[in-house]
């Protein structure tokens, strides 16, 4: 069964700084996909970014970036010059190709962009 | 494009009481997903539907839970009767994951917050 683990419930960051936000997972699977979403109080979950396994190439969407390293199983998520809208709980999410599998989400990151 | 839009926003009920959630996913999207997200905790798939049938229901607590999606368009999951650890949002999301498209990401409605007292 495919697990995920983020172990920071809570981060903090100053305006305009950059912060990281930690996600390993567990798989026996190759090729999977994942993702990083965004929950605001508004509770609608958004999709920040995403990553296919099979891309050496980190992604990356304006401020936000993965560092995706395979072998150690681990998912990070970097924002560069956080802004107060930024202020959300971030949850990492896993799922494994083909249209039968559901997503598996962790237990997210409460962050919070401080003025 | 219109996103996944749920209802009620908000719903307290008594426990043993019953309560309907309804979700109209976005045009086109033939999986829809059943989430429910207790507090402090990540979303947990209920149910998933491929149109209008059922593809893991593995999950839901069937003795109290049940779920359609008529017609493969809208669907409705239904909690009878409550208990207090039903308490949380329960979010719907839908996907174009199809066969030949099977990475689209979810997208998520708004969810409904239940509260069980």
């Amino acid at each position: 069964a495919q697990t995920v683990t983020q172990s920071q419930p809570e981060m903090s960051v100053q305006e305009a700084e950059t912060v990281t936000l930690s996600c390993t997972y567990d798989t026996s699977e190759n090729n999977y996909y994942l993702f990083w979403y965004k929950q605001p109080p508004s509770r609608q979950m958004i999709l920040v970014i995403r990553q296919e396994a099979y891309k050496q190439q980190n992604a990356t969407e304006n401020r936000f970036s993965v560092n995706f390293q395979k072998a150690a199983k681990s998912f990070s998520l970097k924002i560069s010059d956080s802004q107060l809208g930024d202020t959300a709980m971030y949850f990492c999410a896993f799922m494994k190709p083909g249209w039968l599998y559901d997503m598996r989400f962790g237990a997210g990151t409460r962050l919070t962009v401080k003025p | 494009e219109a996103g996944v839009a749920q209802s009620p926003r908000y719903k307290i009920i008594e426990k043993r009481q019953s309560v309907a959630f309804w979700c109209n996913p976005i045009s086109g999207h033939a999986t829809l997903y059943w989430y429910q997200q207790i507090l402090g905790q990540g979303p947990k798939l209920l149910i998933q539907f491929q149109n209008n049938g059922v593809v893991d229901d593995s999950q839901l607590p069937k003795d109290r839970f049940s779920a359609e999606r008529l017609k493969g368009v809208d669907s409705t999951l239904k909690i009878q009767p409550a208990k207090l650890e039903d308490s949380a949002v329960y979010l719907c999301a839908s996907s174009l994951r199809t066969e030949s498209s099977y990475n689209s990401p979810l997208h998520f409605g708004n969810g409904t917050r239940l509260t069980v007292t």
